[in-house]
Parts: structure tokens; sequence; C-alpha cells
């Protein structure tokens, strides 16, 4: 089974600043999609924003954005002018084009400080 | 405003009683999954469906759980006995498969927060 790790277990960072979130993931399937999942205190999973592996342009969404790095594996999330609603665990997932499982990493922990 | 809706979004019961928590996907997705969150395990898969019928419920314990879909509109997830080692937040996600793969993200529900006591 593909593995998505996560090795920041808490970040934080200052009203206004920009926070990295790291993502790593081991397949060896080489068309997949990767999300960045949000959940604030309320539970609800939000998706923040996806990737395509065949697409080589990082997606970006408003303030957030990845930088994705296939040969490395590496899916990191990069969040800009952070707000206080930005406060929340951010899961990194995988999925496989040719299937329907999601495979999530075990979450970062974001405060935002005023 | 389409939505995952979960039912009952909190639930205490007692150990060895019955519990049904149920989801209502959204409408013309076609594949449902259920997932178990923790502290210790994160975001783990119980099972999940598509066009109603389970494809994989090999992340569920067979002797006390049990998912289904009786309709396009209604998924449940029923523990019977529940223990307290059960007390978890359970969410359900919906998404839409085309051809060969999901076309879509997973749209989650709010999830139930489960308490046994």
């Amino acid at each position: 089974a593909q593995t998505v790790t996560q090795s920041q277990p808490e970040m934080s960072v200052q009203e206004a600043e920009t926070v990295t979130l790291s993502c790593t993931y081991d397949t060896s399937e080489s068309d997949y999609y990767l999300f960045w999942y949000k959940q604030p205190p309320s539970r609800q999973m939000i998706l923040v924003i996806r990737q395509e592996a065949y697409k080589q342009q990082n997606a970006t969404e408003n303030r957030f954005s990845v930088n994705f790095q296939k040969a490395a594996k590496s899916f990191s999330l990069k969040i800009s002018d952070s707000q206080l609603g930005d406060a929340a665990m951010y899961f990194c997932a995988y999925r496989s084009a040719h299937g329907n499982q999601f495979y999530f990493g075990t979450g970062t922990s974001l405060t935002v400080i005023p | 405003d389409a939505r995952v809706t979960q039912t009952p979004r909190h639930k205490v019961t007692e150990m060895g009683q019955e519990v049904t928590m149920r989801c209502q996907p959204i409408l013309g997705h076609n594949t449902v999954f259920w997932y178990r969150q923790t502290m210790m395990q994160g975001l783990e898969l119980l099972a999940y469906f598509r066009n109603r019928a389970p494809l994989d419920d090999s992340g569920m314990p067979k002797d006390r759980f049990s998912a289904e879909m009786p309709d396009a509109t209604l998924a449940t997830l029923k523990i019977q006995p529940s223990e307290p080692r059960d007390s978890a937040v359970y969410f359900c996600a919906s998404g839409l498969v085309t051809g060969e793969g999901m076309n879509t993200e997973a749209f989650f529900g709010q999830g139930t927060r489960l308490t046994v006591v």
C-alpha cells in the first residue's frame, strides 16, 4: 500500500507570514493525485488543493500553493499571508488515478499566532 | 450547497449497545467511504462502496461492524456490540467514479463523534 508521511506534527506561524507544511509519499505508480485537506476544530474535512501527478505546473488556490517534486515524491503546502482562520489540522492525501482509496498522512497541526 | 450529511454528530453509548451511524452522500456521487479517525491511528479506511456495492471492507472488524447502502441516498455503519475502543470520530465521504477511476476528490461529512463508556 502507498504511504504518506507528514514529518511535522505541529507547526506555528505568525499572522500574515508564510508557512510551509511538508509531505512525502511512497508509490511505484506514475499516475496519481495528491491532496491537502484542512480540518478545523469543527471537524469538517475541507479540500484545500489538489495536484495531478501528470501536471508539471504546481497547483495554486489563492493563498495556498504547492511545491510538487515528483522525482523526490514530495508535496509541500505553502500558505502565504497566514490568517487566524488557517489554524487547523492539515492532512496530505494520495490517491491512485486508477483506484478509489485515499491514503492519508498523520496530519500537521498549524497554529496561527496573532 | 451540496454536502455530505452525517447523523448523529455526537453519540455517547454504553458498552455493549448497538450504534448506527448514517450518511447521506452528495446527490449523484456513486462512491461512499467510511473512515475512522483516532489520535493514535489517524484516518483509517473502514469500507467503501461503489454503486451501493461494497468494494472493500477489509479495514473493518467483521465481527462487530457492518456497513450497508440500503439505497443511493443512505449509507449506514453499525457497531454491535460497541466497545470502548470503538470511541473515535467516524467520517463518511463521497465521490464520483467514472471510467477507470475517481474524477473528483472525496467530499467529507462533519463526522460522528462516538464515545463508548
